[in-house]
């Protein structure tokens, strides 16, 4: 079974510019996750959908990030502009019924 | 107050060393739990459910009080394999299922 796919794998930005993320979830999940994970902390949720309805964007800061899973396939998780505290990991994870949450190998964000 | 909390670590244990994990979480309508083991600079992955009953699996025993709202990992005989960041994760449903994720421990095993 094809496992969750996030690219690119590293990216490098200067602080205010823009960068996106895509997320394609295992064959089937209805719901997808985006986590933020700074270096020494656990994953913090920023979005989470079921298809491609938003369910918790509570901690996503709005002003900034967006995120869209257009058919409720595929996801874009997007920062704009990037500041140096979103310098991080950034996860995708899915789940089906039944199952647990799988994730990516996630993106490193470096801003400078 | 953050709703996962665990043990802050680091944990550097020798070979052979039994460890325990400590994680408490706020919410009482918390339904199902999980412990996830994450290596460094790699994705986080499911190391095993934790169930009313307590379950085991090889080394590894997972526990649950509900009361207390407490859960526990224990690591028996371990390995240098098993140094990574143990992180505990409690899942929530309301409208739909909200997955939390505790801060997580790291574990080195040393020789």
């Amino acid at each position: 079974e094809a496992g969750v796919a996030q690219s690119p794998r590293y990216k490098i930005i200067e602080k205010r510019q823009s960068v996106a993320f895509w997320c394609n979830p295992i064959s089937g999940h209805a719901t997808l996750y985006w986590y933020q994970q700074i270096l020494g902390q656990g994953p913090k949720l920023l979005i989470q959908f079921q298809n491609n309805g938003v369910v918790d964007d509570s901690q996503l800061p709005k002003d900034r990030f967006s995120a869209e899973r257009l058919k409720g396939v595929d996801s874009t998780l997007k920062i704009q502009p990037a500041k140096l505290e979103d310098s991080a990991v950034y996860l995708c994870a899915s789940e089906g019924a039944n199952t647990e949450a799988f994730f990516g190998q996630g993106t490193r964000l470096t801003v400078v | 107050r953050k709703e996962v909390e665990q043990d802050p670590g680091p944990f550097n244990v020798p070979e052979g060393a039994t460890v325990a994990f400590n994680c408490t979480y706020s919410n009482s309508a918390s339904q199902s739990f999980f412990w996830y083991r994450q290596d460094c600079r790699k994705e986080p992955k499911l190391l095993m459910s934790v169930y009313s009953s307590g379950n085991e699996d090889g080394r590894f025993t997972a526990q649950l009080n509900r009361a207390s709202q407490y859960i526990s990992l224990l690591i028996r005989d371990s390995k240098l394999s098993d140094s990574a960041t143990y992180l505990c994760v409690v899942n929530r449903v309301t409208s739909y299922d909200k997955v939390i994720f505790g801060p997580g421990t790291s574990l080195s095993v040393i020789p």
